[in-house]
């Protein structure tokens, strides 16, 4: 089964409006971390945000926030008053355990975000 | 700060060469970890290090790969020999911290002819 699942292969979205990238996971231990990437063409992996399946509130940063719905298991990026530069392959990341030491981290297929003029 | 630092940048090689990738984490972490990313896989763990020891070579796909981890400023990923098959980016990433995000380096660009 997949850990991490983004069903979104292709997204389009006007500049300055939000966008709600999807991903949902898959665990059974209860700490976890999630994570989301942006992928511009030029191909660095830069990291947006991170939640943990203890914290109380959702994250963000900037314009990103994090949907964390944690009985559905999800975790979907919030990108506001998007811009051109928002273009790029998001990529939703998952690391199974405890903070404390260093777990393995899945990444999903990534979705293509396109903004628009 | 510097980020993390890959080189080369572009690699083009023919069949049957050894290709040898370079890494330098960020300073002061220590984990390290080698990805490689196609279009048909997507990103996939190779390898990491704790402190310059090998943790989980799991990942790596045959014997023909091989990394090391001299010190805690340098990384060497090794395809001996080389195929089709292994074109792909190949990152590497360093991290350190309660929430072990992972910084990228900006990638090897593979190409086996």
């Amino acid at each position: 089964a997949q850990k991490i699942t983004q069903t979104q292969p292709g997204m389009f979205v006007q500049e300055k409006e939000a966008v709600t990238l999807d991903c949902t996971y898959d665990t059974s231990d209860p700490s976890y971390g999630l994570f989301w990437y942006k992928q511009p063409s030029s191909g660095e992996m830069i990291f947006l945000i991170y939640q943990g399946s203890y914290d109380q509130q959702n994250a963000t940063e900037g314009r990103y926030s994090l949907n964390f719905q944690k009985a559905r298991k999800s975790a979907n990026l919030v990108i506001s008053a998007s811009q051109l530069g928002d273009s790029a392959m998001y990529f939703c990341a998952m690391r199974e355990g405890p903070p404390l030491g260093w777990r393995a981290l899945t990444f999903g297929s990534g979705t293509r975000l396109q903004v628009q003029p | 700060d510097a980020g993390v630092i890959q080189s080369p940048r572009h690699e083009v090689t023919e069949m049957g060469q050894e290709v040898t990738l370079r890494c330098k984490p960020i300073s002061g972490h220590d984990y390290l970890f080698w990805y490689r990313q196609t279009m048909m896989r997507g990103l996939e763990l190779l390898i990491y290090f704790n402190n310059n020891v090998p943790i989980d070579d799991s990942g790596m796909p045959e014997d023909r790969f091989s990394a090391k981890m001299p010190n805690a400023s340098f990384s060497t990923l090794k395809i001996q020999p080389s195929e089709p098959r292994d074109s792909a980016v190949y990152f590497c990433a360093s991290s350190s911290g309660e929430h072990n995000e992972q910084f990228f380096g900006p990638g090897t660009r593979l190409t086996v002819l």
